[in-house]
């Protein structure tokens, strides 16, 4: 069956890094274009960051543009955000979310991993 | 950037109709999908390009547009019917974004 496991999340300092991981199988990853996708604790979702099925193509929200990085590897079926200069506004859960094509609806959600910013 | 808003809550009895809103300026030039979000759980795509419910969603769930407003129906409200429910399109100007509504909490009494 179709699954999204999101990993990497961990307390972090603000000001440091991380970089989330997400494994796909059950579909064909290559064919899928992905998002991450947050939620703050007891608040809504925010869209993050778009990448296209081969990666040539990709988009962020202004509130993580030029901090935050997005990739793939479709050979390893993964998503990639590489994040930086982390602030606490950016303690959240994180998901990827894959759409079977661009700017389509989110088909595929992982469960999340959580990121906490704190000193 | 563009805006969607949607009530923070609704309310209704079991086995009545729910309605929920989101409203957006020219929200017709727009392909809205709606996402359930149970408590703990991830978000579930319920209603897709306004009114195409995905494969597995019951057909008491339908969508519509009209105006400046979205709006997903639930007919025949059950317990288990029970979430958070955010609308979503895709902008794009300047440049390409997803924009989420607020969210809806559905209470069923």
């Amino acid at each position: 069956q179709v699954q999204l496991v999101e990993s990497g999340g961990d307390l972090v300092k603000p000001g440091g890094s991380l970089r989330l991981s997400c494994t796909a199988s059950g579909f064909i990853f290559s064919d899928y274009y992905m998002n991450w996708i947050r939620q703050a604790p007891g608040k809504g979702l925010e869209w993050l960051s778009y990448i296209s099925n081969g990666g040539r193509t990709i988009y962020y929200a202004a509130s993580v543009k030029g901090r935050f990085t997005i990739s793939r590897d479709n050979a390893k079926n993964s998503l990639y955000l590489q994040m930086n200069n982390l602030r606490a506004d950016d303690t959240a859960l994180y998901y990827c979310a894959g759409a079977v094509g661009g700017f389509a609806p989110f088909d595929y959600w992982g469960q999340g991993t959580l990121v906490t910013v704190s000193s | 950037s563009y805006v969607l808003t949607q009530p923070p809550a609704v309310s209704v009895a079991p086995g009545k109709t729910a309605r929920i809103t989101c409203g957006g300026n020219n929200i017709g030039n727009y392909r809205v999908h709606w996402y359930q979000q149970k408590a703990g759980q991830a978000p579930v795509l319920v209603i897709n390009y306004d009114v195409d419910r995905p494969s597995g969603i019951p057909e008491r769930f339908s969508g519509s547009t009209s105006g400046n407003a979205a709006t997903l129906t639930i007919s025949r409200v059950e317990a288990g019917d029970e979430a958070d429910y955010y609308c979503q399109v895709w902008d794009g100007s300047p440049v390409h974004s997803g924009v989420f509504g607020g969210g809806t909490k559905l209470t069923v009494l």
